[in-house]
């Protein structure tokens, strides 16, 4: 059982470039977020799944978009990339509203 | 004034003492109440979870909910230089059930 995962675990990019944060879940949840995390900010949500086939903004979504392409996986994409995106990311699953959320090791991302 | 608050800290206590973390709430409705511990470089991991009011003990931790005031505490008895982290408090809001984080209360533990 591999839990969250996470790809990449780092990745560098120039201001305007795109790319794709790519999450997955093997525990069978119903459920999965996309939180960035900067220093003195806490974590913050960009977006959420409640369920294959919906997703809906959280705290923090300008500048990003979301796939939920099944069950099992929910990828976070940066269509035009600006310093201000310079982060953490976390994604994170549970299966129901009260239940444990699980989150994958992170993503380090640097836009420069 | 923001959902969830934490005091950020540092707080630090010496070997053995017992470590006090604060979380107050503003969404009277809340259900259900989480504890987190993040080490430095590493993804957040569940310590506790509670949902009644009172006490809920695991080892050395404690999770107290008062939801008449609208706080929620954890307290780390023994305290190690490993328990040395961040603990984020989290909230699951009534919009949504979307989990709402505190910014994290920064512990060490001095040996």
């Amino acid at each position: 059982n591999a839990g969250v995962t996470q790809t990449p675990k780092f990745q560098v990019l120039k201001t305007g470039q795109s790319m794709t944060l790519q999450c997955a879940q093997d525990m069978n949840h119903n459920s999965m977020y996309w939180y960035r995390q900067d220093p003195g900010m806490g974590l913050r949500l960009i977006y959420y799944s409640a369920s294959e086939g919906t997703t809906d903004k959280g705290e923090v979504p300008n500048g990003y978009n979301v796939s939920r392409l099944n069950k099992r996986e929910f990828s976070l994409r940066l269509e035009s990339a600006a310093p201000s995106q310079t982060s953490v990311y976390f994604c994170a699953s549970r299966q129901g509203a009260q239940e444990t959320q699980y989150f994958g090791p992170g993503t380090r991302l640097l836009v420069l | 004034q923001k959902e969830v608050e934490q005091n950020s800290g540092p707080l630090s206590v010496p070997e053995g003492a017992i470590a006090s973390l604060n979380c107050t709430y503003s969404d009277r409705g809340s259900q259900s109440f989480f504890w987190y511990r993040q080490y430095s470089g590493k993804s957040p991991e569940l310590i506790m979870f509670i949902y009644s009011n009172g006490d809920k003990e695991d080892g050395r931790f404690t999770a107290q909910l008062n939801k008449a005031s609208q706080y929620v505490s954890l307290l780390i008895r023994d305290s190690q230089p490993s328990d040395s982290a961040t603990y984020l408090c989290a909230v699951v809001g009534n919009q949504g059930g979307k989990l709402i984080f505190g910014q994290g209360t920064e512990l060490s533990v001095k040996p």
